[in-house]
C-alpha cells in the first residue's frame, strides 16, 4: 500500500499545457486501466476529473485529457487557466478491493 | 443531486475513540460501495476503508486495522467509521465518497484532532 509517485509541483502560463506524471508498480497502474485523477482546491473536497485512464466524467472540460504507459499515467492539461491552478492527485486500483493515492502535485498558473 | 454529508468529528485524546457519520442523498445508497479517505493538514489524500453494497466486505489500509471499523446502515442511507485507540497521526479530514476504484461523489469533510 505505497503511494504512488507524484511531482510535487509543475507550473504553466496561462494558454499552455502541462502533464503530471503518476508512477506506480505492476501490482497497481501497472496492472489496471483504473487510474484516476482528482482537482482539489484549497479547503475544498477532491474533485473527480479523470477515471479509467482517459474517461472524462460528465461537465468536466475537454481540456483534460489522461493517458498511460507501463506504470505510469500521466494528466495532461491544455489551454492553461487561472482557475486550473489546484492540487491534483492520481488514483489507482491495487487489487482486492484497495485503492492507493498519489502525494499530489501543486499546480501553479504563472 | 447527490449529497455526502459527514458529521462527528472533533477534538479527541490520544487512545481515546470517535464515531464519524455520513448521511448519502440524491441517489441509491444501497447499490453503491462507499469509501472513506482522509488527509492530515497539508498533506496528501490517502484512503483508509470501503463497503460493500450490503455490508458483507469491508476492507482498511494497513494503519488502521484493528483500530478503525467501518460499517453502513442502508435504510437509513447513513455510512459510518468507528475510530479506536486514536493516535496523533490519525489527525486528518474525514471525507465520505461514493465508490471504491474511483470515487466519483465526496462529502465536504469532518476534521478530526488527535491531541491532549
Amino acid at each position: 500500500q505505497s503511494a504512488l509517485t507524484q511531482p510535487a509541483s509543475v507550473s504553466g502560463s496561462p494558454g499552455q499545457s502541462i502533464t503530471i506524471s503518476c508512477t506506480g508498480t505492476s501490482s497497481d497502474v501497472g496492472s489496471y486501466n483504473l487510474v484516476s485523477w482528482y482537482q482539489q482546491h484549497p479547503g475544498k473536497a477532491p474533485k473527480l476529473m479523470i477515471y479509467e485512464v482517459s474517461k472524462r466524467p460528465s461537465g468536466v472540460s475537454n481540456r483534460f485529457s489522461g493517458s498511460k504507459s507501463g506504470n505510469t499515467a500521466s494528466l495532461t492539461i491544455s489551454g492553461l487557466q487561472a482557475e486550473d491552478e489546484a492540487d491534483y492527485y492520481c488514483c489507482s486500483y491495487a487489487g482486492s478491493s484497495i485503492v492507493v493515492f498519489g502525494g499530489g502535485t501543486k499546480l501553479t498558473v504563472l | 443531486e447527490v449529497q455526502l454529508v459527514e458529521s462527528g468529528g472533533g477534538l479527541v485524546q490520544p487512545g481515546g475513540s470517535l464515531r464519524l457519520s455520513c448521511a448519502a442523498s440524491g441517489f441509491t445508497f444501497s447499490s453503491y460501495w462507499m469509501s472513506w479517505v482522509r488527509q492530515a493538514p497539508g498533506k496528501g489524500l490517502e484512503w483508509v476503508a470501503n463497503i460493500k453494497q450490503d455490508g458483507s466486505e469491508k476492507y482498511y489500509v494497513d494503519s488502521v486495522k484493528g483500530r478503525f471499523t467501518i460499517s453502513r446502515d442502508n435504510a437509513k442511507n447513513s455510512l459510518y467509521l468507528q475510530m479506536n485507540s486514536l493516535r496523533a497521526e490519525d489527525t486528518a479530514v474525514y471525507y465520505c465518497a461514493r465508490g471504491v476504484v474511483h470515487p466519483d461523489y465526496w462529502g465536504q469533510g469532518t476534521l478530526v484532532t488527535v491531541s491532549s
